[in-house]
């Protein structure tokens, strides 16, 4: 698997509902950041974790960070239909070229109204 | 404040023209990465520069592919002798400050149709 892995690789929920999706990274980082891409359209950031959060909020939407299981996750709650795009996860390497951002191959999110 | 502006917003090349892929960073930003979106894949790093220099190309194919951040004017992405292979989205970030510190914002991406 590659960095920044992200699962399930689709996800269809009703509006309203809470939408989880996860993050897998193989190499020590200092920080990982979620991003939001609708169809066709450029990335939007929606949250940035350092190595050493936990958890982090930002108004529907819940980061939370294991770095022990290299892994990540972002809540969605009460889902809206303007949620549906593709989300992606992204790494830095503390060990490497911190700059370069590796990106999983993205989940794609469909809310159903 | 304008965010990071890329242009054109969709190119169709023949194979064996030029593809130039403008990238304008957000005012005040000296750091700009271009990145490549094959369909249905996660973006790919390709190079970062800072004003007038190439920091790391590692990522961009050392045949036909070139970047610049001049001191004045956008940074330029450019591919020669286009081969289908290179349809793709491309997408420009920029952050004030290069490494892990900052965010990068991304443009909205030229999306390359070669024919």
């Amino acid at each position: 698997s590659q960095q920044g892995e992200e699962d399930p690789q689709a996800l269809s929920i009703q509006e309203g509902e809470n939408a989880t999706m996860n993050c897998s990274y193989k190499t020590s980082i200092n920080n990982l950041q979620w991003y939001r891409q609708n169809s066709g359209r450029g990335l939007v950031h929606l949250i940035l974790i350092r190595s050493n959060e936990r958890e982090k909020h930002s108004g529907r939407l819940r980061v939370t960070l294991d770095t022990s299981k290299k892994s990540s996750s972002l809540l969605i709650t009460a889902s809206r239909a303007a949620d549906t795009a593709s989300y992606f996860c992204a790494t830095d390497n503390s060990g490497g070229s911190n700059y370069k951002l590796t990106f999983g191959k993205g989940t794609l999110l469909t809310v159903n109204p | 404040n304008a965010g990071v502006m890329q242009n054109p917003r969709h190119l169709v090349r023949r194979r064996g023209q030029e593809a130039r892929l403008r990238c304008s960073p957000v005012k005040g930003h000296s750091h700009v990465y271009w990145y490549r979106q094959l369909p249905e894949e996660g973006l790919k790093f390709m190079v970062y520069l800072q004003k007038e220099n190439i920091i790391d190309e590692s990522g961009m194919p050392k045949e036909r592919f070139s970047a610049e951040f001049p001191k004045e004017g956008p940074s330029i992405l450019r591919i020669q002798q286009v081969v289908r292979g290179d349809s793709a989205a491309y997408f420009c970030a920029s952050s004030p400050v290069g490494g892990w510190q900052e965010t990068q914002y991304f443009g909205p991406g030229t999306r390359l149709l070669v024919l």
